[in-house]
C-alpha cells in the first residue's frame, strides 16, 4: 500500500532561516511526488513535482529513492511562506494521489 | 467560468439525513478525487474516479457513494450523515497522475 508520511505537523522558525520540511514515502513501485501548499484562505496548490526538478519559490525537492524521502528545502525562509505543506505521492498503478498528513510551517519576523 | 467548483460551500445538516456535495470541472480532465481534510489526519482519499463511469475507493469510503456519469461532475453523497463525517471536503481534477491536480475551494460540512 501507499503511504505519505510527513512526521512534523509544526515547524516555526524566524525569517531568513533555512527550512527543511520532511517527507517519507512507502511504494513498491516508481513514485511520482508532488509538494502541495494551502495558503491561509486559498486553495490547495502545486508548489513542485519532482519530474520537474524545478525550483519554485526558492524551494527545492530531491527524491531519494534510498531513503525514501522527497524532503523540501529552502535556504532562506521568508514571512510569506507560512503556509500548510503537503507531500503527496501519485501511484500510477492504483490511480491513487495519496496526501501525507501535511506540515505547518510559520516564519515569524 | 472555467475551473473547478464545489456546492455548497457550507452546509449544517442533521444527523442521518443523506447530503450531497458537487463539484464541477470544466477542463474536461479524466482524473477527479474527493478528499476531506481533518486536523491531524491531513487529506485523505474518500473516492477517485480515473474517467467517466469509473469511480473507486480510496483510503476512507465507508460512508460515502460516489458517481461519475459525466467526465465534468463527480457529486459526493453522505447516504446517512454521522459526526464523524464533520469535515472539510476537497474535491480535485487533474489530466493525469504525472500532472497537477487542481483543488476546488472546499466545502465545510457539519454534521450535528
Amino acid at each position: 500500500a501507499q503511504r505519505v508520511t510527513q512526521p512534523e505537523k509544526l515547524l516555526s522558525v524566524f525569517k531568513g532561516a533555512p527550512v527543511e520540511l520532511k517527507c517519507n514515502y512507502s511504494y513498491s513501485g516508481s513514485p511520482e511526488l508532488f509538494w502541495y501548499v494551502q495558503y491561509s484562505r486559498q486553495r490547495l496548490q502545486l508548489l513542485l513535482r519532482h519530474i520537474s526538478r524545478e525550483s519554485i519559490k526558492g524551494f527545492t525537492a530531491d527524491l531519494n529513492k534510498g531513503e525514501t524521502s522527497f524532503h523540501l528545502k529552502k535556504p532562506f525562509a521568508q514571512e510569506e511562506d507560512s503556509a500548510m505543506y503537503y507531500c503527496a505521492l501519485s501511484a500510477s498503478n492504483t490511480d491513487k494521489l495519496i496526501f501525507g498528513t501535511g506540515t505547518r510551517l510559520q516564519v515569524f519576523p | 467560468d472555467a475551473g473547478i467548483t464545489q456546492s455548497p460551500r457550507y452546509k449544517i445538516t442533521e444527523t442521518g439525513r443523506q447530503v450531497t456535495l458537487m463539484c464541477h470541472q470544466t477542463w474536461s480532465h479524466s482524473y477527479m478525487f474527493w478528499y476531506r481534510q481533518d486536523l491531524g489526519h491531513g487529506l485523505r482519499l474518500i473516492y477517485y474516479s480515473a474517467a467517466a463511469d469509473i469511480t473507486d475507493k480510496g483510503e476512507v469510503p465507508d460512508g460515502y457513494v460516489v458517481s461519475r456519469s459525466k467526465t465534468e461532475n463527480f457529486p459526493l453523497t453522505l447516504e446517512s450523515a454521522t459526526r464523524s463525517q464533520t469535515s472539510v471536503y476537497f474535491c480535485a481534477s487533474g489530466t493525469g497522475l504525472l500532472t497537477e491536480a487542481f483543488f476546488g475551494q472546499g466545502t465545510r460540512l457539519t454534521v450535528v
